[in-house]
């Protein structure tokens, strides 16, 4: 069955680097996905589509510190120099005929 | 610039109904699904429902299915959700979101709107 797992909690330091991981189920290992970002008290913000081929396709107006890849079933968000609006909490996103699907999120806290 | 604009939330009684709106701007809607995710306070996201372009294809979540109901009208650029049966799961911020779908594949969410907030309690 498709499904996300995203580990719950993320930690860095201001200006320092931060890698995200979102990993898709067993035999789904083909499956593009998004990354979302939500601000607190803010509505989801779309950041970019990562492709199992590690391309990815931002959104409009993605700061060029934001940046995804990909190996095997794994997806990763990877931000350079964190600043301190990018606390908040990370969803991937899939989705197959019908159905949408989201990871429980992973919560980013700028040390 | 693409706006998404949710109206319709509110608090209701277990049992009761609303209908969602949201209003789309800034792009050409009839060549866009449409999609209702919500958020529980405290939780995560979690998808409700999609619309196709010309309302062929329609999903549910399991959660809600046969209690909400999702339709769009491409001539005043809406979808709607109408919810009923309400119980206090159903208590969460609403979102109205947009993906593009061609023939053969879909892409994924690329706009969110800010959402409405709908509370079933006695």
């Amino acid at each position: 069955q498709l499904a996300l797992t995203q580990s719950p909690s993320a930690s860095a330091s201001l200006g320092a680097p931060v890698k995200l991981t979102c990993t898709l189920s067993s035999g789904h290992s083909k499956y593009a996905i998004a990354w979302h970002q939500q601000q607190p008290e803010k509505g989801p913000r779309y950041l970019m589509k990562v492709n199992s081929d590690g391309s990815h396709n931002k959104g409009d107006g993605i700061p060029d510190r934001f940046s995804g890849s990909s190996s095997g079933a794994e997806r990763y968000l990877t931000i350079t120099s964190l600043q301190s609006e990018d606390e908040g909490d990370y969803y991937c996103q899939t989705w197959d005929t019908g159905i949408v699907l989201f990871g429980g999120g992973t919560k980013l806290t700028v040390l | 610039e693409v706006h998404l604009v949710e109206s319709g939330g509110g608090l209701v009684k277990p049992g009761g109904s609303l209908r969602l709106s949201c209003a789309a701007s800034g792009f050409t809607f009839s060549t866009y699904s449409m999609n209702w995710v919500r958020q529980a306070p405290g939780k995560g996201l979690e998808w409700v429902s999609s619309v196709s372009t010309t309302s062929t294809y329609i999903y549910y979540a399991d959660s809600v299915k046969g209690r909400f109901t999702i339709s769009r009208d491409n001539a005043k650029n809406l979808v709607y959700l109408q919810v009923n049966s309400l119980r206090a799961e159903d208590t969460a911020v609403y979102y109205c979101a947009r993906r593009y779908c061609s023939s053969t594949s879909c892409n994924p969410i690329d706009y969110w709107g800010q959402g409405t907030q709908v509370t079933v309690s006695s």
